[in-house]
């Protein structure tokens, strides 16, 4: 059974960092590319980012682009979103998701908030 | 950017009737392969999106034979034969064609008991 596990939410300032982790299990992590879906509370979805199986190519949504990293640990079966320089507008509900012809398998999220 | 279009955002169905959600996209979603990326996901209340359909008509493992996806170059539809108190929620699609950005989705369709 395919698992998603996300974590590393919570509170922060705006221009902070947090760095969000998903751990992986139910299938092989290293054959599959891997994304970061988030979800503003009551509203609609919205890609963030995707890292390709082998790590070695990246994508990300304009609105993140060079604020956000994202990488994954193959050995550890976990994909990773390092996120800088928050803005009140990046407050949702962070999904990750293995990516079979798009996101199939989604995790249950964690909820990040930018307040002062 | 591509930008997906779903009608109508709210749904109002009566248990055991049938339902029908449009999505249209700004550009044609034929990838080079010839494959369309066109997926279609639902999220239930306080739950995580799963996905129902993939490459337009192809459904999930687990997703019941009630919901069925067509359509194709710039139309896709999401229907489901008979509705059920289970199917409450939000019903999205997404297209995986054109990139960047790499996955686009549309607005939601909330789906409720009338």
């Amino acid at each position: 059974e395919v698992q998603l596990l996300e974590s590393g939410g919570g509170l922060v300032q705006p221009g902070g960092s947090l760095r969000l982790s998903c751990a992986a299990s139910g299938f092989t992590f290293s054959s599959y590319a891997m994304s970061w879906v988030r979800q503003v509370p009551g509203k609609g979805l919205e890609w963030v980012s995707v890292i390709s199986a082998n790590t070695y190519s990246t994508h990300y949504a304009d609105s993140v682009k060079g604020r956000f990293t994202i990488s994954r640990d193959n050995s550890m079966n976990t994909l990773f979103l390092q996120m800088n320089n928050l803005r009140a507008e990046d407050t949702a509900v962070y999904y990750c998701a293995k990516d079979g012809w798009g996101p199939d398998y989604w995790g249950q999220g964690t909820l990040v908030t930018v307040s002062s | 950017d591509v930008v997906m279009t779903q009608s109508p955002l709210s749904l109002p169905v009566t248990l055991g009737q049938p339902a029908s959600i449009s999505c249209r996209s700004s550009q044609g979603l034929v990838y080079s392969d010839g494959n369309t990326f066109l997926n279609w996901f639902q999220q239930r209340p306080g739950q995580s999106p799963r996905r129902l359909i993939y490459k337009v008509s192809n459904r999930d493992s687990g997703v019941p034979d009630r919901f069925s996806g067509s359509g194709s170059g710039t139309d896709f539809t999401l229907k489901i034969s008979r509705v059920e108190a289970e199917d409450v929620g939000v019903y999205y699609c997404m297209q995986g064609t054109h990139w960047p950005p790499k996955y686009t989705f549309g607005q939601g369709t909330r789906l409720e008991i009338k």
